[in-house]
């Protein structure tokens, strides 16, 4: 149980296009998702925390307009890197928490993108 | 700010040997976990730590959670080529907060 998958699980795309990667849970009802950027090497950063039917908040220095980020259902979340450039080359990495008292969350698989 | 300071971050062994990964902070968290992530894939939940003092085995691995809930330490003994990976901790303080990781590299 409690799997969490990403969609595409790769992206190359060209500088100055939009990007939108997917984020589900399978098998349960997720009322809160994570988004998260990771750098080769390096640890897990977070970007936003979104909460089915409200908006996102974002951490500090993370840019709103830049990366959409809509949580429509209970099941799907969406991010989406709007007018990409080659500096967001990153792995994204989704979590999803059922809002279960432990606040477990389950990570995604990943998404790598590449702008070129 | 929380932080988690992580450290080694970079380890490289040889199979048979033991290691220990240390997670440190100032801050207070209500649990810790310990993840594993390969290449090119989300991280893997291994363990985690909830009552400071805490101490919890999984095979060859063992985890320990600081009396004071600030700090963890993961121990694997005999180090094998599959323990090679990245081995994150993460807080619980509202978010996870994550330390930087220690990329572990076990030879045959």
């Amino acid at each position: 149980g409690a799997v969490v998958s990403q969609h595409p699980s790769r992206v190359i795309c060209k500088s100055g296009t939009s990007v939108k990667i997917e984020c589900r849970s399978l098998d349960f009802q997720a009322t809160t998702m994570f988004w998260y950027r990771q750098f080769p090497k390096q640890s897990l950063m977070l970007m936003a925390t979104s909460n089915e039917g409200s908006k996102a908040t974002y951490e500090q220095g993370v840019e709103k307009d830049k990366f959409l980020i809509n949580h429509a259902s209970l099941t799907l979340s969406t991010l989406t890197v709007t007018s990409a450039h080659p500096e967001d080359s990153s792995f994204y990495i989704c979590s999803a928490s059922d809002g279960g008292g432990t606040d477990t969350q389950y990570f995604g698989p990943g998404t790598r993108l590449t702008v070129l | 700010t929380q932080l988690l300071e992580q450290s080694p971050q970079f380890l490289s062994i040889q199979e048979g040997e033991n290691l220990t990964v240390y997670c440190n902070s100032s801050s207070v968290f209500s649990s810790l976990q310990w993840y594993r992530q390969e290449p090119g894939e989300g991280p893997v939940l291994l363990v985690t730590v909830v009552t400071g003092g805490e101490v919890k085995k999984l095979k060859r691995l063992t985890f320990q959670f600081g009396d004071a809930r600030k700090d963890s330490s993961l121990h694997i003994t005999a180090a094998q080529p599959g323990d090679t990976g990245l081995y994150l901790c993460a807080g619980e303080g509202g978010k996870l907060i994550f330390g930087q990781g220690t990329e572990l590299s076990v030879k045959p």
